[in-house]
């Protein structure tokens, strides 16, 4: 069966410091890839997508970056953290196929930004 | 441009009464549809989803929904709500195609289950 894993769970990490977090999904192979971020009462925000390896598509300017370096790992990074970047980050995984495949989800990640 | 309109960001409901969580959704062509819920602090479960075909859709936990393409509407409901079900739930739509997957989810409705 397919599994998803990202951490840390939690991470409190001062303004202006690098981030970096990973997502790994196994039981599958060239996922669809996904990273979320959910702010408190504002639903889910679709912030970079993959289909393939090195194949990154950014849906809303930002301060952060994706990295797929290898086909069931997905990255979220930054090299400076703003305050607004707190909040809760979900990776997800679909079927390649795409078309009716729904995405399942990670645990997330807490990001508290001092 | 798709979109999701979850009516009614808290449901507050008796224990054992009817759960209905209300989903619009706007589409440019046959609509992909789902459900997922959130526990705190944790990620999205799927509940439940619409591809083709039976336009009843049962999904875990008791929940069922109903597509009505000319509503444009995908509600959720369970006959009777166990204090288990107190959660957040977000209706989210697909396009299919060569949108990769990527859904646009609803704002989400916080379901409360009183004793």
């Amino acid at each position: 069966s397919q599994t998803i894993h990202q951490w840390p769970a939690t991470l409190v990490q001062p303004v202006g410091s690098p981030l970096s977090l990973e997502c790994t999904v196994e039981g599958t192979s060239n996922p669809n890839l996904y990273w979320y971020r959910q702010a408190a009462g504002r639903g889910l925000q679709l912030l970079f997508y993959s289909v393939g390896i090195g194949q990154i598509s950014s849906e809303v300017p930002q301060n952060l970056s994706a990295s797929r370096p290898q086909d069931r790992q997905f990255i979220l990074s930054s090299k400076k953290l703003l305050l607004s970047d707190s909040g809760f980050y979900l990776c997800a995984w679909s079927g390649g196929q795409g078309n009716g495949q729904p995405q399942h989800f990670g645990d997330g990640t807490r990001l508290s930004i001092l | 441009a798709q979109s999701v309109t979850q009516l009614g960001s808290h449901v507050s409901v008796s224990e054992g009464a009817l759960v209905l969580l209300r989903c619009n959704y706007s589409s440019s062509v046959p609509p992909y549809l789902f459900w997922y819920v959130q526990y705190p602090n944790q990620g999205l479960q799927l509940l439940l989803k619409y591809t083709t075909g039976a336009t009843l859709v049962k999904g875990i936990n008791g929940f069922e929904a109903e597509f009505k393409k000319s509503e444009t509407s995908f509600h959720l409901t369970k006959p009777s709500a166990h204090m288990s079900d107190a959660a957040e739930y977000f209706c989210a739509v697909s396009e299919g195609g060569t949108s990769y997957g990527k859904l646009t989810f609803g704002q989400g409705t916080i379901l409360t289950v009183h004793p």
